[in-house]
């Protein structure tokens, strides 16, 4: 079983629209959990770390759910810039020890 | 914010041969370091981590002797693919901890022809 698993995509969505990913992580000792952004042929990019009670960040707002072990990630108002692929992360112990990257999730926004 | 780097960016060699692909922590010291490698379409798997000082710890399925890994200064970590093949041609990327979060470099990829 995965470490951490994603529905790969893609979410084809026109501009303005709201869209949420979810992840499911298989180790419940995981401690510190993040989304990244990748886009193609880089390297991935921190978008936000997801805390227990949550956390938003203009557009973009983590939640964490500890009992059913996932993650999610909404974006309001997409954006043509916010295409790529999100990728979800758990580490097993905090102090950005080893990260398990799921397969990502890839957001197409379309005009 | 802390940059990493990699060097080379992009490398195409024959079958058979080696490459050494570098990862520098350019304005902070890092103890650990972490080797990824990416295929097409595909997400990022840990290879292994690289310790200052010590042994690399492979993740299960990643061939130690194939994949070398030294750490020899805090803000160095290198990787020798080592008698390359086809199949090993990978975006490989590194990430350094630092105080708040990893890092990673822009990736390497290889081509092995």
């Amino acid at each position: 079983r995965k470490e951490v698993e994603q529905d790969p995509g893609p979410f084809n969505v026109p501009e303005g629209a709201t869209v949420a990913f979810n992840c499911t992580y298989s180790n419940s000792a995981s401690q510190s959990f993040f989304w990244y952004r990748q886009d193609c042929r880089k390297e991935p990019k921190l978008l936000m770390s997801v805390y227990s009670s949550g956390n938003e960040d203009g557009r973009f707002t983590a939640q964490l759910n500890r009992a059913s072990q996932y993650i999610s990630l909404l974006i309001r108002d997409s954006k043509l810039s916010d295409s790529a692929t999100y990728l979800c992360v758990v580490t097993p112990l905090t102090g950005f020890n080893k990260f398990y990257f799921g397969s990502g999730t890839k957001l197409n926004v379309k005009p | 914010g802390a940059v990493v780097s990699q060097h080379p960016s992009w490398v195409i060699c024959k079958s058979g041969t080696s490459v050494k692909i570098e990862c520098r922590s350019l304005d902070f010291q890092a103890t650990t370091m972490f080797w990824y490698r990416q295929f097409p379409k595909q997400s990022l798997m840990l290879m292994a981590t690289s310790n200052e000082g010590s042994k690399a710890t492979y993740e299960q399925g990643v061939e130690k002797d194939k994949f070398l890994i030294n750490h020899a200064s805090l803000t160095l970590s290198t990787l020798t693919v080592t008698s390359a093949h086809p199949e090993d041609s990978s975006f490989y990327i590194c990430s350094a901890s630092g105080q708040h979060e990893q890092y990673f470099g822009p990736g390497t990829r290889l081509t092995v022809t």
